[in-house]
Protein backbone atom coordinates (compact mmCIF):
# COMPACT_ATOMS: atom_id res chain seq x y z
CA UNK A 1 0.00 0.00 0.00
CA UNK A 2 1.35 3.54 -0.64
CA UNK A 3 1.46 5.18 2.85
CA UNK A 4 2.66 8.24 4.51
CA UNK A 5 3.21 7.85 8.10
CA UNK A 6 4.41 11.08 10.36
CA UNK A 7 5.76 11.02 14.12
CA UNK A 8 7.56 13.34 16.19
CA UNK A 9 4.38 15.63 16.84
CA UNK A 10 4.05 16.46 20.97
CA UNK A 11 3.98 19.69 23.25
CA UNK A 12 6.58 21.66 23.11
CA UNK A 13 6.71 25.09 25.11
CA UNK A 14 7.26 29.21 23.39
CA UNK A 15 10.83 29.15 21.53
CA UNK A 16 11.43 25.74 21.65
CA UNK A 17 11.96 23.28 18.55
CA UNK A 18 10.42 19.89 17.28
CA UNK A 19 11.46 17.66 14.71
CA UNK A 20 8.79 15.80 12.58
CA UNK A 21 9.54 12.76 10.34
CA UNK A 22 7.53 11.48 7.62
CA UNK A 23 8.19 7.91 6.47
CA UNK A 24 7.26 7.02 2.74
CA UNK A 25 6.59 3.02 1.48
CA UNK A 26 4.69 1.88 -1.05
CA UNK A 27 6.01 3.87 -3.93
CA UNK A 28 9.48 5.42 -5.71
CA UNK A 29 9.99 7.94 -2.99
CA UNK A 30 12.96 9.73 -4.86
CA UNK A 31 10.57 10.29 -8.06
CA UNK A 32 7.57 12.59 -5.93
CA UNK A 33 7.80 16.46 -4.70
CA UNK A 34 6.30 16.19 -1.40
CA UNK A 35 4.71 19.22 1.17
CA UNK A 36 3.43 19.25 4.54
CA UNK A 37 0.65 21.18 5.12
CA UNK A 38 -1.14 22.10 8.37
CA UNK A 39 -4.57 22.51 10.02
CA UNK A 40 -4.70 24.63 13.13
CA UNK A 41 -8.03 24.10 15.78
CA UNK A 42 -10.68 25.97 13.98
CA UNK A 43 -9.27 26.79 10.88
CA UNK A 44 -8.69 25.74 7.37
CA UNK A 45 -6.00 23.65 6.26
CA UNK A 46 -2.33 25.85 5.72
CA UNK A 47 0.36 24.86 3.07
CA UNK A 48 4.03 24.71 4.77
CA UNK A 49 6.56 24.29 2.62
CA UNK A 50 7.26 22.06 -0.33
CA UNK A 51 10.44 20.12 -1.18
CA UNK A 52 11.70 19.65 -4.97
CA UNK A 53 12.07 15.49 -5.74
CA UNK A 54 16.24 15.66 -5.37
CA UNK A 55 15.77 18.76 -2.64
CA UNK A 56 17.55 20.67 -4.38
CA UNK A 57 14.43 23.57 -4.42
CA UNK A 58 12.35 24.08 -1.19
CA UNK A 59 9.90 26.66 -0.74
CA UNK A 60 7.94 28.31 2.24
CA UNK A 61 5.18 29.75 3.67
CA UNK A 62 5.78 33.52 5.22
CA UNK A 63 4.73 32.16 8.38
CA UNK A 64 7.47 29.56 8.74
CA UNK A 65 10.07 30.95 6.95
CA UNK A 66 13.62 31.50 9.08
CA UNK A 67 12.27 29.12 11.41
CA UNK A 68 10.97 25.84 9.48
CA UNK A 69 13.61 23.60 7.59
CA UNK A 70 12.31 21.14 5.70
CA UNK A 71 14.33 18.14 3.92
CA UNK A 72 14.54 14.19 2.98
CA UNK A 73 16.22 11.42 2.56
CA UNK A 74 15.95 9.33 -0.51
CA UNK A 75 18.12 6.74 0.53
CA UNK A 76 15.60 6.35 3.37
CA UNK A 77 12.54 7.17 2.44
CA UNK A 78 12.30 10.26 4.59
CA UNK A 79 10.89 13.37 4.85
CA UNK A 80 11.59 16.12 7.30
CA UNK A 81 10.53 19.13 8.95
CA UNK A 82 12.99 20.99 11.76
CA UNK A 83 10.49 23.46 13.44
CA UNK A 84 12.30 25.86 15.58
CA UNK A 85 11.70 29.35 17.38
CA UNK A 86 8.03 27.41 18.02
CA UNK A 87 5.12 30.11 18.48
CA UNK A 88 1.29 29.11 19.98
CA UNK A 89 0.10 29.93 16.48
CA UNK A 90 2.27 26.86 15.23
CA UNK A 91 -0.19 25.18 17.17
CA UNK A 92 -1.45 22.35 14.53
CA UNK A 93 -2.00 19.04 12.86
CA UNK A 94 0.64 18.84 10.47
CA UNK A 95 0.37 16.60 7.68
CA UNK A 96 2.99 15.30 5.02
CA UNK A 97 1.56 15.15 1.46
CA UNK A 98 2.73 13.75 -1.72
CA UNK A 99 2.37 15.03 -4.95
CA UNK A 100 0.14 13.10 -7.65
CA UNK A 101 2.55 13.95 -10.32
CA UNK A 102 5.58 15.56 -10.95
CA UNK A 103 5.19 19.01 -11.20
CA UNK A 104 3.22 21.46 -9.50
CA UNK A 105 0.36 19.55 -8.75
CA UNK A 106 -2.28 18.30 -6.58
CA UNK A 107 -1.79 16.37 -3.07
CA UNK A 108 -3.02 12.69 -3.76
CA UNK A 109 -1.44 10.61 -0.62
CA UNK A 110 -1.22 12.09 2.74
CA UNK A 111 -0.42 11.08 5.74
CA UNK A 112 -2.75 10.62 9.21
CA UNK A 113 -1.18 13.64 10.77
CA UNK A 114 0.79 14.48 13.86
CA UNK A 115 -0.07 17.32 16.70
CA UNK A 116 2.06 19.79 17.79
CA UNK A 117 0.82 21.50 20.70
CA UNK A 118 3.28 24.95 21.70
CA UNK A 119 2.17 26.24 24.67
CA UNK A 120 3.58 26.90 28.50
CA UNK B 1 0.30 35.68 -2.83
CA UNK B 2 -2.85 33.94 -4.40
CA UNK B 3 -5.87 34.72 -2.23
CA UNK B 4 -8.70 31.96 -2.76
CA UNK B 5 -12.01 32.58 -1.32
CA UNK B 6 -14.71 30.54 -1.29
CA UNK B 7 -18.72 30.02 -0.69
CA UNK B 8 -20.75 29.81 0.88
CA UNK B 9 -18.80 29.21 4.42
CA UNK B 10 -21.46 26.13 5.60
CA UNK B 11 -24.08 24.48 3.89
CA UNK B 12 -26.91 22.31 5.73
CA UNK B 13 -28.24 20.21 2.97
CA UNK B 14 -30.83 17.29 2.63
CA UNK B 15 -29.57 13.72 1.57
CA UNK B 16 -30.12 13.73 -2.77
CA UNK B 17 -30.09 17.21 -2.94
CA UNK B 18 -27.06 19.03 -5.24
CA UNK B 19 -24.54 20.75 -3.57
CA UNK B 20 -22.28 23.56 -5.56
CA UNK B 21 -19.37 25.23 -3.93
CA UNK B 22 -17.49 28.02 -5.35
CA UNK B 23 -13.37 28.93 -4.80
CA UNK B 24 -12.60 32.17 -6.29
CA UNK B 25 -9.15 33.29 -6.78
CA UNK B 26 -7.68 36.41 -6.50
CA UNK B 27 -5.35 36.04 -10.03
CA UNK B 28 -6.02 33.91 -12.91
CA UNK B 29 -4.67 30.73 -12.15
CA UNK B 30 -5.70 28.84 -15.48
CA UNK B 31 -6.69 24.82 -14.06
CA UNK B 32 -4.25 24.50 -11.15
CA UNK B 33 -6.91 24.47 -9.11
CA UNK B 34 -7.98 21.30 -6.58
CA UNK B 35 -10.79 20.24 -3.97
CA UNK B 36 -10.19 18.09 -1.08
CA UNK B 37 -12.86 16.54 1.24
CA UNK B 38 -11.60 16.69 5.01
CA UNK B 39 -14.21 14.80 7.68
CA UNK B 40 -13.82 15.09 11.10
CA UNK B 41 -10.57 13.06 11.94
CA UNK B 42 -9.07 12.25 9.18
CA UNK B 43 -6.65 13.30 6.70
CA UNK B 44 -7.72 15.49 3.47
CA UNK B 45 -9.00 13.19 0.48
CA UNK B 46 -8.07 14.50 -3.14
CA UNK B 47 -11.34 14.91 -4.83
CA UNK B 48 -10.70 16.51 -8.01
CA UNK B 49 -7.30 17.80 -9.61
CA UNK B 50 -6.39 20.45 -12.29
CA UNK B 51 -10.16 21.63 -12.45
CA UNK B 52 -12.01 18.88 -13.71
CA UNK B 53 -9.97 15.83 -13.59
CA UNK B 54 -11.78 12.95 -11.92
CA UNK B 55 -9.88 11.39 -9.26
CA UNK B 56 -9.47 7.17 -9.08
CA UNK B 57 -11.80 5.95 -6.74
CA UNK B 58 -13.89 8.64 -6.09
CA UNK B 59 -17.77 8.54 -6.86
CA UNK B 60 -19.16 10.29 -10.13
CA UNK B 61 -21.06 12.36 -7.92
CA UNK B 62 -18.03 14.88 -7.27
CA UNK B 63 -17.77 17.09 -10.11
CA UNK B 64 -15.22 19.96 -10.82
CA UNK B 65 -15.26 22.82 -13.19
CA UNK B 66 -14.16 26.13 -14.28
CA UNK B 67 -10.64 28.11 -15.08
CA UNK B 68 -9.10 31.30 -14.61
CA UNK B 69 -10.55 33.11 -11.50
CA UNK B 70 -13.94 31.37 -10.77
CA UNK B 71 -14.19 27.42 -10.18
CA UNK B 72 -16.80 25.07 -8.63
CA UNK B 73 -16.86 21.71 -6.97
CA UNK B 74 -20.45 20.06 -7.75
CA UNK B 75 -21.96 17.05 -5.78
CA UNK B 76 -25.13 15.41 -7.22
CA UNK B 77 -27.47 13.65 -5.02
CA UNK B 78 -25.33 14.44 -1.52
CA UNK B 79 -25.45 11.62 0.32
CA UNK B 80 -25.01 10.99 4.39
CA UNK B 81 -21.41 10.37 4.30
CA UNK B 82 -20.19 13.31 2.31
CA UNK B 83 -21.11 15.56 5.40
CA UNK B 84 -17.31 17.21 5.63
CA UNK B 85 -15.23 20.31 5.01
CA UNK B 86 -14.29 21.25 1.88
CA UNK B 87 -10.99 22.77 0.88
CA UNK B 88 -10.10 24.31 -2.98
CA UNK B 89 -6.16 24.49 -3.55
CA UNK B 90 -3.89 26.49 -5.85
CA UNK B 91 -0.54 25.11 -7.20
CA UNK B 92 0.08 27.47 -10.19
CA UNK B 93 3.04 29.44 -8.09
CA UNK B 94 4.39 29.98 -4.35
CA UNK B 95 3.40 29.89 -2.16
CA UNK B 96 0.90 27.25 -2.44
CA UNK B 97 -2.45 28.46 -0.89
CA UNK B 98 -5.94 26.96 0.55
CA UNK B 99 -9.51 28.39 0.41
CA UNK B 100 -11.03 29.12 3.81
CA UNK B 101 -13.09 25.90 3.45
CA UNK B 102 -16.85 25.22 3.36
CA UNK B 103 -18.46 22.82 5.98
CA UNK B 104 -21.47 20.47 4.34
CA UNK B 105 -23.92 19.54 7.42
CA UNK B 106 -26.55 17.17 6.73
CA UNK B 107 -30.04 17.68 7.21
Amino acid sequence: DVQLVESGGGLVKPGGSLRLSCAASGFTFSHYNLNWVRRAPGKGLEWVSSISTDGRYIYYADSVKGRFTMSRDNADNSLYLQMNSLRSDDTAVYYCARDFSYGADAFDIWGQGTLVTVSS
Amino acid sequence: EIVLTQSPDFQSVTPGEKVTITCRASQSIGTSLHWYQQKANQSPKLLIRFASQSISGVPSRFSGGGSGTDFTLTINGLEAEDAAAYFCHQSTRFPFTFGPGTKVEIK
